[in-house]
């Protein structure tokens, strides 16, 4: 059965620093995604990553994937109150084309 | 865009009673999903469907229903309300195509009292 666990699930940090968040999964994958969700709101597709060292960067958030570590990190540069969200992992089920199997969100809070 | 558009934002409904949420895209995706969402525990996918007519059921189908009969419209019936599945519920579509992330609707948050 594929798990997905992320971490940390919650964290608070100062404007400007960087962090990192990990998300985990189980067993054999070729697909992750990262969604973010503002509070009260949907969630947002941030990024898809199809390949081992897949790397993608949007702003001060990158993402990349090692499928032999079953890792991805969620990168943070210089974090601003905007990215205040929480984040969501999501791996492709092994033997389906499109169901995901997510992980419990990390829950972000950056102060100014 | 993509829209993802679900018939209510809140809803209050009473044990027992049964319960419609509707949820309509218009980007001719082949695929829809029915999640519920609560804290801590992530997304659990109750029901999916990838054609007209056709459904599969998730990790925690139990109490729920679905009903598909156009390609853009996916409903989840609750048969008969418990206060246990006072959460929330979120649809997505997506393409069949590979990689193609699901989008969201907006989410409704159900009590039942």
């Amino acid at each position: 059965e594929l798990k997905v666990e992320q971490n940390p699930l919650f964290l608070s940090m100062q404007e400007g620093k960087n962090y990192t968040i990990y998300c985990n999964y189980s067993t054999t994958s070729d697909r992750l995604y990262w969604y973010r969700q503002d509070p009260g709101k949907s969630l947002e597709s941030l990024f898809v990553l199809l390949s081992n060292g897949a790397v993608k960067q949007e702003g001060r958030l990158m993402a990349s994937l090692d499928t032999k570590a079953r890792l991805s990190t969620l990168h943070i540069t210089a974090a601003v109150h905007d990215l205040s969200a929480t984040y969501f992992c999501a791996v492709v089920a092994g033997d389906s084309n499109y169901q995901l199997i997510w992980g419990a969100g990390t829950k972000l809070i950056i102060k100014p | 865009d993509v829209k993802v558009t679900q018939s209510s934002r809140y809803l209050v409904k009473r044990t027992g009673e049964k319960v419609f949420l509707e949820c309509v895209q218009d980007m001719d995706h082949e695929n829809m999903f029915w999640y519920r969402q609560d804290p801590g525990l992530g997304l659990r996918l109750i029901y999916f469907s990838y054609d007209v007519k056709m459904k599969e059921k998730g990790d925690i189908p139990e109490g729920y229903s679905v009903s598909r009969e156009k390609k853009e419209r996916f409903s989840l019936i609750l048969e008969s309300a418990s206060t246990n599945q006072t959460s929330m519920y979120l649809c997505a579509s997506s393409y069949t195509r590979y990689s193609q992330p699901q989008h969201f609707g907006d989410g409704t948050r159900l009590s039942i009292l």
